[in-house]
């Protein structure tokens, strides 16, 4: 079946760190991929997304490449802000999976950058 | 314009009673999810909306729980005779329900607790 692992948390890093979130997936299809994020008090939004091999999603500095070969899509950021700190999560969604498009989640990784 | 909204934000209600949690969707978007996110779990698939008629129905976890949408657009959420393993953020989302490279809108969710 279809699934996503993520690296567990929290993640704890300094201003201007280089950050990397690991996510790798399974799929019996050929998914798109997304990372979202929920920052404090505020609902889930879409921070980047993927949806073929090799292409690069990229938003407020954060990118994620679709890796087929490794089946990952890691989320990178060069120099994390304070403004960074929240929760992210992997998702993908499975085209084999006919008309549904429901997301399958990883469990979420928290951030909590120090100033 | 306007996101997804949810009413209500929280609702506290004692085991065995029914609770209804709804959903306004962004207007135009044809499809509308229903996920589950207990504490420190990531989120769980519930129901999938296309248009009307639901697909997928397999994230429902038991007959206590259904949903219905209107008008291709409010959807209800009902759990009857809840139960405190019932607790969690019920998320609803939307999207335009053309792709699975859709982005999925979420509201803010409702935070349901079970004495």
């Amino acid at each position: 079946g279809n699934s996503v692992t993520q690296m567990e948390g929290p993640v704890t890093l300094s201003e201007e760190a280089f950050l990397t979130i690991n996510c790798t997936y399974t799929a019996t299809g050929y998914p798109s991929l997304f990372w979202y994020v929920q920052y404090p008090g505020e609902g889930l939004q879409l921070l980047l997304k993927a949806t073929k091999a090799d292409d690069k999603g990229s938003n407020k500095g954060f990118e994620a490449t679709y890796r087929k070969e490794t089946t990952s899509f890691h989320l990178e950021k060069g120099s994390v802000q304070v403004s960074d700190s929240a929760v992210y999560f992997c998702a993908l969604s499975d085209r084999k999976a006919g008309n549904n498009r429901k997301l399958i989640w990883g469990l979420g990784t928290s951030l909590a950058v120090n100033p | 314009g306007a996101g997804v909204s949810q009413s209500p934000s929280n609702k506290v209600t004692e085991k065995g009673k029914d609770v209804e949690l709804r959903c306004d969707p962004i207007s135009g978007h044809t499809a509308l999810y229903w996920y589950r996110q207990r504490l420190g779990q990531g989120l769980e698939f519930l129901i999938y909306f296309q248009g009307n008629s639901a697909p997928d129905k397999s994230g429902l976890p038991s007959d206590r729980f259904s949903a219905e949408r209107t008008g291709e657009s409010v959807s209800t959420l009902t759990i009857q005779r809840t139960q405190q393993e019932d607790s969690a953020v019920y998320l609803c989302a939307s999207s335009f329900g053309l792709a699975h490279t859709d982005t999925q809108y979420f509201g803010p969710g409702t935070r349901l607790t079970v004495l």
